[in-house]
Order: C-alpha cells, then sequence, then structure tokens
C-alpha cells in the first residue's frame, strides 16, 4: 500500500469546519483512500472512504483532487467529541481481505 | 457500536504467564484481523485469519500465536509475557470492505 503523509497535529474551533489534509502522491489508480479516527484508547472508528469521486456521508466529507495525490476530510461543524487522532489510509480496491497500515495520522483538538 | 465484541475488557498478569485474548466478529464477516497498539507505538498489525485459516502476518512475534474457530470468532494467544507486551490488542473484522474495530483488550503484565 501506498504512504500518507498527514500533520501532526490541528486545532479546530467548535463549530467551524475541521479540514485534515493528507498526502498520498504515489497513490496507484486501483487504491482508495480511507479514513479512520481514534478516540483516546477506543477501538478505530471508521469515517469515510473514496476512489476518484468526493464522497459524503452523516459523518464527513471526503475530497480527492483530480490527480488523486491528496484528499481533505471535512468535518463540517466540529465539536468537543470530534478531538481524536485521525488516520489517512491508501488501500487497494480488490483487496477487501488485506489488512490496514496505520501511520502516525493527525491528532485533531477541537477548543470550546 | 461496531458489532465487534473482545473479552475481557481488562488484563493484569504477571511476567512469564500466558493469557487468551478473545474476539467475537461482526455478524457475516469472515475476515478477522488482530492489532497491537503500545504507549509510544502506533497500531502494529499482528494477523490476520480469513474463514479459518491464516491470512496474512505483520509484526507478530513468535511467543503469540492466533487461531480462528469454526464460528468465526477468534483468540490470540500470548505466552511468557514481558512487561513490553503491556498494550491494547484490537480485534477488526470485515466481509470485504471497510474494517470495524473492537474496543480492544487493555493488557497490563507486572
Amino acid at each position: 500500500d501506498a504512504k500518507t503523509t498527514q500533520p501532526p497535529s490541528m486545532d479546530c474551533a467548535e463549530g467551524r469546519a475541521a479540514n485534515l489534509p493528507c498526502n498520498h502522491s504515489t497513490i496507484s489508480g486501483n487504491e482508495y483512500v480511507y479514513w479512520y479516527r481514534q478516540i483516546h484508547s477506543q477501538g478505530p472508528q471508521y469515517i469515510i472512504h473514496g476512489l476518484k469521486n468526493n464522497e459524503t456521508n452523516e459523518m464527513a466529507s471526503l475530497i480527492i483532487t483530480e490527480d488523486r495525490k491528496s484528499s481533505t476530510l471535512i468535518l463540517p461543524h466540529a465539536t468537543l467529541r470530534d478531538t481524536a487522532v485521525y488516520y489517512c489510509i491508501v488501500r487497494f480496491w480488490n483487496s477487501g481481505n488485506t489488512p490496514l497500515v496505520f501511520g502516525k495520522g493527525t491528532r485533531l483538538s477541537v477548543i470550546a | 457500536d461496531s458489532g465487534v465484541t473482545q473479552t475481557p475488557k481488562h488484563l493484569i498478569t504477571a511476567t512469564g504467564q500466558r493469557v487468551t485474548l478473545r474476539c467475537s466478529p461482526r455478524s457475516g464477516d469472515l475476515s478477522v484481523y488482530w492489532y497491537q497498539q503500545s504507549l509510544d507505538q502506533g497500531l502494529q498489525f499482528l494477523i490476520q485469519y480469513y474463514n479459518g485459516e491464516e491470512r496474512a502476518k505483520g509484526n507478530i512475534l513468535e511467543r503469540f500465536s492466533a487461531q480462528q474457530f469454526p464460528d468465526l470468532h477468534s483468540e490470540l494467544n500470548l505466552s511468557s509475557l514481558e512487561l513490553g507486551d503491556s498494550a491494547l490488542y484490537f480485534c477488526a473484522s470485515s466481509e470485504g470492505g471497510p474494517l470495524h474495530f473492537g474496543n480492544g483488550t487493555r493488557l497490563t503484565v507486572t
């Protein structure tokens, strides 16, 4: 799986949008971008994933650049409960049964 | 709630001992994955089973072993425990898409 680069930490004011960037410049055409988060020693929580098109669900939006070399996870209205470590991971589309490889992620602090 | 159940939640044991961690995957998921997270380390992949067979191996020590049973639950066995084995151990399952994680077993070796 390709490697990703994320900033080690970010702050966001409560109620504002949190935009978490991820670089994956060596991504190949058949690799998805996955986002997970881990809230203080709980199990990692799946957020969203995408291949080429932008994706949105009840938790977040995922914006992938046209060249697919970077993406942004958007939490539209951050709350204190969104404070967590966020992981961006790339994974082959047909690797339905292969493990995820976690990097260091971005520690997001939502501030009141 | 991810649907993945791990027991026990906490485990305290002494060096040299052996423990077994249990994982019940989400209904219908054939793949089970085990991860270790130490205080100063990230999430490290240990091993994966798919429908009872070992599928992939990561940074798993020889003192550790796992298996997946016919009902698809999995156990991770840790033996000859050392202080450095103190960590959170997570299990995840999938049906081929995203992995869904349990809330882990916190192992403390004294």
